[in-house]
């Protein structure tokens, strides 16, 4: 069974950086590319970051390009992003994902982070 | 960046009803489309891929289909576990964009 398991999430205060890690199990991690969506409050679906199988590239949208970083240990199975310089807008669930040539086939339980003083 | 437009926002039908949401993409996507599932409290779950392939798993009441940008996705025979916010999404280019969500509540 494929399971994705965040961690990490809290409130932090504008500015400062949270790191949320999700572990990965049931499939081979190495094989596939993986993402992380994010969903505000009562709001909908947004990309936030992809890495690649080998973590050779990645990619994000202009909304974090520069604060955040995606990372992976394939060695632990274990996916990582890096949140600097945070924002009241980035305050939102955070959802690992598998993602199989940009479709997401499986989703963590996510991570709440609340970005507040 | 692509922009899609879904509708409508917020639906209401009866049990055994026939359902259907629509996708608007801002450009050709080339039938890279996928619908998701997302049930109150729970994380989305993949439904449909590639505009009409459907996950392992799915009832086979669900199913999507395209005529040009405009992706559909239809609910047969609703049933009440049928009951929560519906998105789209585009993996034909970065960034990856969703709609905005459907709700779809039962009477």
């Amino acid at each position: 069974e494929v399971q994705l398991v965040e961690s990490g999430g809290g409130l932090v205060q504008p500015g400062r950086s949270l790191k949320l890690s999700c572990v990965a199990s049931g499939f081979t991690f190495n094989n596939y590319w993986m993402t992380w969506i994010r969903q505000a409050p009562g709001k909908g679906l947004e990309w936030v970051a992809s890495i690649t199988n080998t973590g050779g590239s990645t990619y994000y949208p202009d909304s974090v390009q520069g604060r955040f970083t995606i990372s992976r240990d394939n060695a632990k199975s274990t996916l990582y992003l890096q949140m600097n310089s945070l924002r009241s807008e980035d305050t939102a669930t955070y959802y690992c994902t598998r993602d199989h040539g940009g479709v997401m086939d499986a989703w963590g339980q996510g991570a709440s982070v609340t970005v507040s003083s | 960046d692509i922009q899609m437009t879904q509708s409508p926002a917020s639906l209401s039908a009866s049990l055994g009803e026939t359902v259907s949401i629509e996708c608007l993409a801002s450009e050709d996507i080339y039938s890279n489309l996928a619908w998701y599932q997302q049930k109150p409290g729970k994380s989305p779950q993949l439904l449909i891929y590639y505009a009409s392939s459907l996950q392992d798993g799915v009832p086979s009441r669900f199913s999507g289909s395209e005529s040009g940008t405009q992706y559909s996705l239809e609910i047969n025979s609703l049933q009440p576990e049928d009951e929560g916010d519906y998105f789209c999404q585009q993996s034909y280019k970065f960034p990856w964009t969703f709609g905005g969500g459907t709700k779809l509540e039962l009477k």
